[in-house]
């Protein structure tokens, strides 16, 4: 289904360079997070927003930052790409009960 | 922090056998969620477990929460080629301001036709 959609779909980027990925809901969820996918490590949470105006860090905030333009809208930066950011990332909305919502994910390459 | 660990990490059955992924934490968990990752794909939910000791059935997938709430267990009944896949378990993290999920690292499942 398309209820999470996540833009662009791969990325391939070069080390400096400053890249956004995007994300949007038709949920109506308030929660929305964003996750790294690396082989052999799980999900790893970068950062959550539980409304609009709340935007909490994650376990690996470093060198991403997230803006949350609008209910439905969540976008995470990487200001200046380095090689080790080279990873599948996944949007996810969650409702009340915390059951998470998946993108179909971001392949991103810096090179 | 909050960590989870999941065993095994890798899986290779032939179809028709059965399977057990396991989820342990040194605390006491609040609830347990498992998702499906299909190769290719994005993590699916599957179920979520509240209750010390509660079984849930999906078809051929039982999933258990231990009666201390600090292991969880999903089995799959006579694999098939369609259970390919890494099954993730989640758990809220504890309480600070807000919850927030942790994913362990997964267990993959390959079944050799």
């Amino acid at each position: 289904d398309a209820d999470v959609t996540q833009t662009p779909r791969n990325r391939i980027t070069k080390t400096g360079k400053r890249i956004m990925l995007e994300c949007s809901q038709t949920k109506g969820h308030d929660r929305m997070y964003w996750y790294r996918q690396d082989p052999g490590l799980g999900l790893r949470l970068i950062y959550y927003s539980f409304d609009v105006k709340d935007i909490n860090k994650g376990e690996i905030s470093d060198g991403y930052s997230v803006s949350r333009q609008a209910q439905a809208k969540f976008s995470l930066s990487l200001e200046s790409a380095i090689p080790n950011q080279t990873a599948l990332y996944f949007c996810a909305t969650s409702s009340a009960s915390y059951e998470q919502y998946f993108g179909p994910g971001t392949r991103l390459t810096v090179t | 922090g909050q960590q989870v660990m999941q065993i095994p990490q890798y899986q290779h059955v032939q179809e028709g056998e059965d399977f057990t992924t396991y989820c342990n934490s040194s605390t006491t968990l609040s609830n347990i969620q498992w998702y499906k990752q299909r190769p290719g794909g994005h993590p699916v939910f599957l179920i979520q477990l509240v209750k010390s000791g509660e079984v849930k059935k999906q078809k051929r997938l039982t999933f258990q929460f231990g009666e201390a709430k600090k292991n969880s267990s999903l089995h799959i009944t006579a694999t098939q080629t369609t259970d390919v896949g890494t099954y993730f378990c989640a758990v809220l993290a504890p309480k600070t301001s807000y919850d927030k999920v942790i994913f362990g690292p997964g267990t993959s499942l390959s079944v050799i036709p």
